[in-house]
């Protein structure tokens, strides 16, 4: 069975600093990886996706994510957080399976401190 | 990508009664799905939506507490019926995403509708 996993509840960053909302997945065979951020009394807005290819994946807004299939984690990233950043990120997974459905995480909210 | 509105953006309910929600979408879509967002939880997906065709309903979700309408590839409802508090919640609409190989993109989402049951 897929799961996805986000094991932080919460991440507060001082703005300007290095930022790191943490995911772990399990799925059988290879996965499809999302990352999602929804901003208040807004939809889930489409960060970035691992499909293939390079394990560092660069999305919208200066979000990067990286793949490590042997730990099985697809930690999203930021050099340097902006309080506009404050927002609920969520990690998606789907398998390669006909059958299988995209999985979200729990969320993390993330806080920028100015 | 796509442009996608949901209405009601948020409503009160009585315990009891109905809700039918509205999406629409600016492009003609295959599949619509339906998530249910509880406080401080992740993403349920209800239901998928194909138009022509009756709609798909996940686990623990029942096609008469959730009646949904797909009339043609723009447009999609979803009524919550004879609620109680137990249903409030955020409830998305999303089109894209894909449940295999050869056909994974990412989904968008509408703004959401956000329903208090009373």
């Amino acid at each position: 069975a897929q799961s996805v996993a986000q094991p932080e509840d919460q991440v507060n960053v001082a703005e300007g600093n290095p930022l790191t909302v943490k995911c772990t997945y399990s799925v059988s065979g290879n996965p499809y990886l999302f990352w999602y951020v929804q901003y208040p009394n807004r939809g889930l807005q489409f960060l970035l996706k691992y499909i293939t290819g390079d394990n560092l994946v660069k999305g919208s807004y200066g979000f990067e994510a990286e793949f490590n299939k042997s730990q099985t984690s697809f930690h999203l990233k930021k050099p340097s957080a902006l309080v506009s950043d404050s927002a609920l990120y969520f990690c998606a997974v789907c398998g390669m399976n006909r059958d299988d459905k995209i999985i979200f995480g729990k969320g993390t909210r993330l806080h920028i401190l100015p | 990508s796509a442009v996608i509105s949901q209405k009601p953006s948020r409503d009160i309910c009585q315990r009891g009664t109905s809700l039918t929600i509205q999406c629409q979408v600016d492009s003609q879509v295959t599949m619509m799905f339906w998530y249910r967002q509880q406080p401080g939880q992740s993403l349920t997906l209800i239901a998928t939506a194909n138009q022509g065709s009756e709609a798909t309903y996940e686990s623990g979700f029942v096609i008469d507490k959730f009646p949904i309408s797909r009339p043609n590839l723009t447009f999609s409802t979803l009524t919550v019926s004879n609620m109680s508090p137990e249903d409030s919640s955020i409830y998305l609409c999303s089109v894209g995403g894909g449940y295999g190989s050869g056909a994974i993109y990412e989904q968008y989402f509408g703004p959401g509708t956000r329903l208090t049951v009373t």
